[in-house]
């Protein structure tokens, strides 16, 4: 069974540019989830999807995140525009349902110079 | 709310040592608990959880751990250290209600020196 699958794996961009990341989940799952990892800190949730709806996007700056998942399948998250503290590794999860299990992509890893 | 403290940000052990990483976590509701692990340039990968069955729960790799309510810990430990066993690992806590909503710790990085 291939495994959620994202791109690109590096990034380098300049602040106020923007920039798009990819996320192809295990198939058939329902739940998908994408998270920030900055440097010597632990994941955190930034939005929740289940099938092409939003459950949980309390911690995603609005003002510049994005997100979207049409059809319910792959995800996209954009940010614009990129500052400084946007450097980080972006996580994309799955899970067959929302309280299932979450399987973890290898992640983008973001540099905002 | 929830909270996961993981006490000392590297573990350094030798190989063939006891494996003993620190977890507490802090929960308005019952929780459920997981470890997981990241190698470099890798993501998370799942090595056990506890879901209020037995408090005693074993992993993949020969990793197990142990929930303690009265102390609010969730300890990872393995008997014998293998290098390929260096890797980052996270705490992480959710509700009992469903655990989609995971709280992760900082990690602790456990270097395995030969």
């Amino acid at each position: 069974e291939a495994g959620v699958a994202q791109s690109p794996r590096y990034k380098i961009i300049e602040k106020r540019q923007s920039v798009a990341f990819w996320c192809n989940p295990i198939s058939g799952h329902a739940t998908l989830y994408w998270y920030q990892q900055i440097l010597g800190q632990g994941p955190k949730l930034l939005i929740q999807f289940q099938n092409n709806g939003v459950v949980d996007d309390s911690q995603l700056p609005k003002d510049r995140f994005s997100a979207e998942r049409l059809k319910g399948v792959d995800s996209t998250l954009k940010i614009q525009p990129a500052k400084l503290e946007d450097s980080a590794v972006y996580l994309c999860a799955s899970s067959l349902d929302s309280g299932e299990t979450q399987y973890f992509g290898p992640g983008t890893r973001l540099l905002v110079l | 709310a929830q909270s996961v403290t993981q006490l000392g940000s590297h573990v350094s052990v030798s190989e063939g040592a006891l494996v003993l990483l620190r977890c507490n976590y802090s929960s308005s509701v019952p929780p459920y608990l997981f470890w997981y692990v990241q190698y470099p340039n890798q993501g998370l990968q799942l090595l056990l959880k506890y879901t209020s069955a037995a408090t005693l729960v074993k992993g993949i790799n020969g990793f197990e751990a142990e929930f303690k309510k009265s102390e609010t810990s969730f300890h990872l430990t393995k008997p014998s250290a293998h290098m390929s066993d260096a890797a980052e690992y996270f705490c992480a806590v959710s509700p009992e209600s469903g655990y989609s909503t995971l709280t992760f710790g900082k990690g602790t990085m456990l270097l395995v020196s030969p």
